[in-house]
């Protein structure tokens, strides 16, 4: 049974640039939510995706948006992208929202 | 509104001695608290959950928590660290009408001597 799987694995982009990464959950898992882990801090919640919605958000601003397919799978995109957003991007998957979530291995994202 | 506090970011033990790593919570209502261990590299991985049941929580590669409501902690321990135990540790916590939505500590780097 494959676990959470994410692409690509690294990026390189530079300030302003557009950028999507990509989440596949668990078999059996119909909830995705995304994490941004700055170097040195634990993971902050981005947003919480379920039945193609976007149920929860935290305080990252609308340059920071998702989507949710019929399969479950999910894209993250950050827009006009600032050195700041150089993190590792990790995406969680759980059998709905309220349930223990399994991470991914994360895309790590450089801003130059 | 919920935080988590773990106390030592850098915690150094030698192979067979116990492992302890504190974390503190702050929370409303009564929440669910979960310990993660993440190595070089990698995601994060579940070491263990509390949702209310028995306060003293077993995970898996021999960890355990007990979740103390008095003194708002839920702290992780092993009684003979590995050097496989050799991993940063992040307590987490959830609650109330945002249970989907984890908030992490700042997390515990751990080091084992031989």
């Amino acid at each position: 049974d494959a676990g959470v799987t994410q692409s690509p694995t690294h990026l390189i982009k530079t300030r302003g640039q557009q950028v999507t990464l990509r989440c596949s959950p668990k078999s059996g898992h119909d909830t995705v939510s995304w994490y941004q882990q700055a170097l040195g801090q634990g993971p902050q919640f981005i947003f919480q995706y379920y039945e193609e919605e976007e149920r929860q958000r935290g305080n990252f601003p609308d340059r920071f948006s998702g989507h949710q397919f019929p399969n479950y799978s999910s894209e993250l995109n950050v827009n006009a992208l600032l050195l700041g957003d150089s993190a590792l991007y990790l995406c969680a998957s759980s059998p709905g929202a309220v349930e223990t979530q399994y991470f991914g291995p994360g895309t790590r994202l450089l801003v130059l | 509104a919920q935080s988590v506090t773990q106390l030592g970011s850098h915690v150094s033990v030698s192979e067979g001695a116990l492992v302890l790593l504190r974390c503190n919570y702050s929370s409303s209502v009564p929440p669910y608290l979960f310990w993660y261990v993440q190595y070089p590299n990698q995601g994060l991985q579940l070491l263990l959950k509390y949702t209310s049941a028995a306060t003293l929580v077993k995970g898996i590669n021999g960890f355990e928590a007990e979740f103390k409501k008095s003194e708002t902690s839920f702290h992780l321990t092993k009684p003979s660290a590995h050097m496989s135990d050799a991993a940063e540790y992040f307590c987490a916590v959830s609650e109330g009408d945002s249970w989907g939505k984890l908030q992490f500590g700042a997390g515990t780097q751990v080091v084992v001597t031989p």
